[in-house]
């Protein structure tokens, strides 16, 4: 079975801009959550999407923004771009009745 | 809400030797608890998780953890350390039904001294 991919591995973006970061979940898999890990932090938890719905959203302004699609692959969106925007980015599917993630390597972003 | 705390951000420990790190959570509600693995410059992997039943739970790589619901603890034990056992390692919880948010601890940086 094929695990979670994420593209592009790394990125470099200008203050301002706007950047779309692409998760293909794991075959099977009908829920994709979004985590920001900072340096030196723990991930943090942005959204979850659920069969193309959000099914709930951490601490994150609206300028982050996500979609599902109904293959299951997902998106994620930010705009105007802060320097703070560069971290981490890993996407993370599971399934029904299956407990806990499989995450992908993660899209690493930095804003200039 | 759940909350994760890591007590030690960074943990060395000679070649085969055992090695512990901590992990205390707090939640009002039953919780589901993870570890995961992050080497350098790659995601996360899954060490092992509880999910209920017995308190014990052994993952891979030779690694085991004990859920202590009365102390809220979930530490991290390895009988014989090896130096690719050299990585972050991180702590999480979720509320104990579907598949609900993770909530990660700060980590903690296990280094390998040969």
């Amino acid at each position: 079975e094929t695990g979670v991919t994420q593209s592009p591995t790394h990125l470099i973006k200008t203050r301002g801009q706007q950047v779309t970061l692409r998760c293909s979940s794991q075959s099977g898999h009908n829920t994709v959550s979004w985590y920001q890990q900072a340096l030196g932090q723990g991930p943090q938890f942005i959204f979850q999407y659920y069969r193309e719905e959000e099914n709930g959203r951490g601490n994150f302004p609206p300028r982050f923004s996500g979609l599902q699609f109904p293959n299951y692959s997902s998106e994620l969106n930010v705009n105007a771009l802060e320097l703070d925007d560069s971290a981490l980015y890993l996407c993370a599917s599971s399934g029904t009745g299956i407990k806990g993630y499989t995450f992908g390597s993660g899209t690493r972003l930095t804003v200039v | 809400a759940q909350s994760v705390t890591q007590l030690d951000s960074q943990v060395p420990v000679f070649e085969e030797a055992p090695v512990e790190l901590r992990c205390n959570y707090s939640s009002s509600v039953s919780v589901y608890l993870f570890w995961y693995v992050q080497y350098p410059n790659q995601g996360l992997q899954l060490l092992l998780k509880y999910l209920s039943g017995s308190t014990l739970v052994k993952g891979i790589n030779g690694f085991e953890a004990e859920f202590n619901k009365s102390q809220t603890s979930f530490h991290l034990r390895k009988p014989s350390v090896h130096i690719s056992d050299t990585a972050e390692y991180f702590c999480a919880v979720s509320r104990g039904f579907g598949n609900e948010k993770l909530t990660f601890g700060t980590g903690t940086r296990l280094t390998i001294i040969p």
